[in-house]
């Protein structure tokens, strides 16, 4: 049974650090992988998605990586803003059926 | 960028009465659709998987006749939340996959109330 957990849990940082968020999951064997951001009170909004043949995606200041290998996923982001303030969460997909979702991390940066 | 639209955002009803949502693509064709239900500060836990004139299929533990859905064209999928009880209040959110990528796309999410 795939099994996707997130570290750390929650994240309170300043303005204009530069983070990494972490996703692991026990079976390697997935399509692919997704980033969302979710706000409080709100649906997902999708950030980056990762085929399984791919190691990395980048759009602006998010960076997200894939080693399907040892089943992690990092989240970077780059010069964090207060704007940036949400529960992130990751998503596998195992041979395109439902997405497996992580436990989340939910970030809060300050000015 | 895709677009996926839930209706009503936030529904507050009676126990026992029954509520129905919608669930709409709005600029593509989604052959199969997810609901997903979230209790405050955990994660979206895979209630069932609407698929476009078939029924749909339940995940362990989730009440098909509670819980029921039907996805009666590409761009629609509906669920209607049977005799309703207080706990079953909880923020519903549809998903749309796209048949070209395989990604999944997000409606906003409906806040049921149920007292």
């Amino acid at each position: 049974k795939q099994e996707v957990t997130q570290i750390p849990a929650a994240l309170s940082v300043p303005e204009g650090e530069n983070l990494v968020l972490n996703c692991s999951f026990t079976d390697s064997a997935i399509y692919n992988l997704q980033w969302f951001r979710q706000d409080p009170g709100k649906g997902l909004t999708s950030l980056l998605l990762i085929q399984s043949s791919q190691r990395e995606q980048t759009s602006g200041r998010l960076n997200a990586s894939l080693d399907k290998s040892s089943g992690r996923s990092t989240l970077y982001i780059a010069a964090s803003q207060p704007g940036d303030s949400a529960t992130y969460l990751c998503a596998v997909n195992r041979n395109t059926d439902k997405l497996i979702f992580g436990t989340g991390t939910r970030l809060q940066v300050f000015p | 960028g895709a677009v996926v639209s839930q209706h009503p955002s936030r529904v507050i009803c009676k126990s026992g009465t029954s509520v129905k949502i919608e669930c709409r693509s709005l600029d593509f064709q989604a052959t199969t659709m997810f609901w997903y239900r979230q209790f405050p500060k955990q994660s979206l836990m895979l209630m069932a998987t609407s698929n476009e004139g078939s029924k749909a299929t339940y995940e362990q533990g989730v009440e098909k006749d509670k819980f029921l859905i039907n996805h009666a064209s590409l761009t629609l999928s509906t669920l209607t939340v049977t005799s309703a009880h207080p706990e079953d209040s909880s923020f519903y959110i549809c998903s749309a996959r796209d048949g070209r990528t395989y990604e999944q796309y997000f409606g906003p999410g409906t806040r049921l109330t149920v007292t």
